[in-house]
């Protein structure tokens, strides 16, 4: 079984300031099957990027996913109020789906 | 306008039976990989398991054949029975879309959850 570790677990930043959210799986995965989700409390998850790199529908182009093999990124260039979130990889496999821990990004 | 609203959650005893209901409208629902995924008070999204257009299921392995998913194409609506439920499957269950045409393997609509509290 795969299992996807993202760190870190929490950042504080500033709106404007970037953020760089990794996302390490325990063995080489597809890029094809990685996705990233964002999280409000008490909302349902957005896709964000799929195929570790493709931004979903409507979503804004300071959301930026990359990597391959092992290591992914997710990169906010410059945080909105509405970015403060919990944002969430996960793979697919033929028999699962797997989600890293998340990484909250909180207000500093 | 796409829409999965999930329903039947509730409070239950620990070693009872729950079923959650997924009404969606707004895509192709037969097409659609359809899923359920939980998050417990505190903890973060954890995958229950999916059911692939013409009946396939998957599941994880805590689910340990306690969890039955099921859909109804005639009535675009997913189910997700729980038997022997415990403590630990306490959680926000989402339903979750996975429809064709884009990438492997993501979600791309979501409901909005259902509390299930599993207490004595």
């Amino acid at each position: 079984e795969i299992v996807l570790t993202q760190s870190p677990g929490t950042v504080s930043l500033s709106p404007g300031e970037g953020a760089t959210l990794s996302c390490r799986a325990s063995q080489s995965v597809s890029s094809s099957y990685f996705t990233w989700y964002q999280h409000k409390p008490g909302q349902a998850p957005r896709l964000l990027v799929y195929g570790a790199s493709s931004r979903a529908t409507g979503i804004p182009d300071r959301f930026s996913g990359s990597g391959s093999g092992t290591d992914f990124t997710l990169t906010i260039s410059r945080l909105e109020p509405e970015d403060f979130a919990v944002y969430y990889c996960q793979i697919y496999d033929i028999s699962q789906v797997t989600f890293g821990g998340g990484t909250k990004v909180e207000i500093k | 306008e796409v829409q999965l609203v999930e329903s039947g959650g509730g409070l239950v005893k620990p070693g009872g039976s729950l079923r959650l209901s997924c009404t969606t409208s707004g895509f192709t629902f037969s097409g659609a990989w359809m899923t359920w995924v939980r998050q417990a008070p505190g903890r973060g999204l954890e995958w229950v398991g999916r059911i692939k257009s013409g009946g396939t299921t998957n599941y994880a392995a805590y689910v340990n054949g306690r969890f039955t998913i099921s859909r109804d194409d005639a009535k675009d609506t997913l189910y997700l029975q729980m038997n022997s439920l415990k403590d630990d499957d306490t959680a926000v269950y989402f339903c979750a879309a996975d429809v064709p045409g884009r990438g492997v393997g993501e979600l791309d609509y979501w409901g909005q959850g259902i509390l299930v509290t599993v207490s004595s």
